[in-house]
Formats: C-alpha cells, structure tokens, sequence
C-alpha cells in the first residue's frame, strides 16, 4: 500500500511568512496526526484529527498554528506568521482506529 | 504526567557487537510502550511495541526489548549491529496507539 505522503519535503522562510504543508494519509486511516520535531528532540503532538473531527489540540500555538482536515482525508498545517522557533521538521503520520502510526517523511522548514 | 528519558544522546558500537538502547518511563497506569526507529531523512518506522503479555518483545530487524515494570524501563536490545542500523531511536510511551509521548532520542553510530 502507499504510504503517508507529505509535500513540500523542503521549505525555507523567512520569519513573519506564512507557510503550509499539505499531507495525505494512507488510504482508509480515519486517524490522521501531525507532529513538531524540533533538531535534538522527539516528535512533539501538534493537532490530532479522526476523520475531519479534532481530537486533540492541545499542544497546538493556536495564535500562529491551524490545522484542517475537511473532508476527511488530506489536511493542511499552517504557520502564520512564522517564528524562528518553528524551524523543524513537521510529520504527518495516519493510523486506522487502533493500529499503529504509520509516519511520513516529513517537511523540513526552516526560518531565516 | 506521562513522559519517557532516554539517558543516552549517542552510543557508538562496532558492527557485530550487540547493542542496548535505555528508556526509562514515568506513567500512571499500565503504558503502551514503542520503539521507532528514523534514518536520516525519513520518517519514523515502528520497530515493536509492548501493551501486555509477555514481557520480551520481538520486533522487526532482528530487535527485541523488555519491559520491566519494577524499573519503569523498556531498553531496546540487538545482539550484532549491522551497519544499516545506523540511525536515530526513539522510545515512546502512551496510553493506547493513538496517545504517545517520545523520548529525545539516541543517535547510534555503527563503526566498520
């Protein structure tokens, strides 16, 4: 089967842009989750969807970060505006309802 | 609060030697307990997971890890290193599939 695709793999800004990062899950996960990695870190939970419901926001920067999964698969994250500190690497990763994560490869962002 | 340390930033080995990566874990209840591991630019790929049962958990690429209850552990064990091992390791822990909580990391070099 296809996995987590993610696009851009790459994106460099500079601080105050806006960006967005788009993810498709794999086919038929109804669960869909995006992550921060920072350099040196773990994967951080940002936003979790099941279907195009959120699950858990709560480590999400509402003022700068959204997040959406409108018709239940695809979904887009975006950063306005962008701060140096939101340089990392954001991964998209989808599970059916209780499997495991299946992660993709992830956007590189980087903010000058 | 659930939260995991992995006390090793880099381990170094030669390839064939065995191998342990530490994690320690704090967590309320019985946890779901993972180990993933990313190579450099791809996403995290999951290596096996412990929920119940058998203590010694069998994973994919020749791993295995044991969860130990009284130490609040679930080191990851390998017992001759190949060079393609080389990567990044993260631990994990949750509450179910779908609530995970990771570690820093361990970076492991393999030496020819």
């Amino acid at each position: 089967e296809a996995g987590v695709a993610q696009s851009p793999r790459y994106k460099i800004i500079e601080k105050r842009q806006s960006v967005a990062f788009w993810c498709n899950p794999i086919s038929g996960h109804a669960t869909l989750y995006w992550y921060q990695q920072i350099l040196g870190q773990g994967p951080k939970l940002l936003i979790q969807f099941q279907n195009n419901g959120v699950v858990d926001d709560s480590q999400l920067p509402k003022d700068r970060f959204s997040a959406e999964r409108l018709k239940g698969v695809d979904s887009t994250l975006k950063i306005q505006p962008a701060k140096l500190e939101d340089s990392a690497v954001y991964l998209c990763a989808s599970s059916s309802r209780t499997g495991e994560q299946f992660f993709g490869p992830g956007t590189r962002l980087t903010v000058l | 609060a659930q939260s995991v340390t992995q006390p090793d930033i880099h381990i170094t080995v030669s390839e064939g030697a065995s191998l342990e990566l530490r994690c320690n874990y704090s967590y309320g209840a019985t946890p779901y307990l993972f180990w993933y591991v990313q190579s450099p630019g791809q996403g995290l790929q999951l290596l096996l997971k412990y929920f119940s049962g058998d203590t010694l958990v069998q994973g994919i690429k020749g791993f295995e890890a044991e969860f130990k209850r009284s130490q609040s552990s679930f080191n990851l064990r390998k017992p001759s290193v190949h060079w393609s091992d080389a990567a990044e390791y993260f631990c994990a822990v949750g509450a179910n599939n779908n609530d995970m909580r990771f570690g820093a990391g361990t970076r492991l070099t393999v030496k020819p």
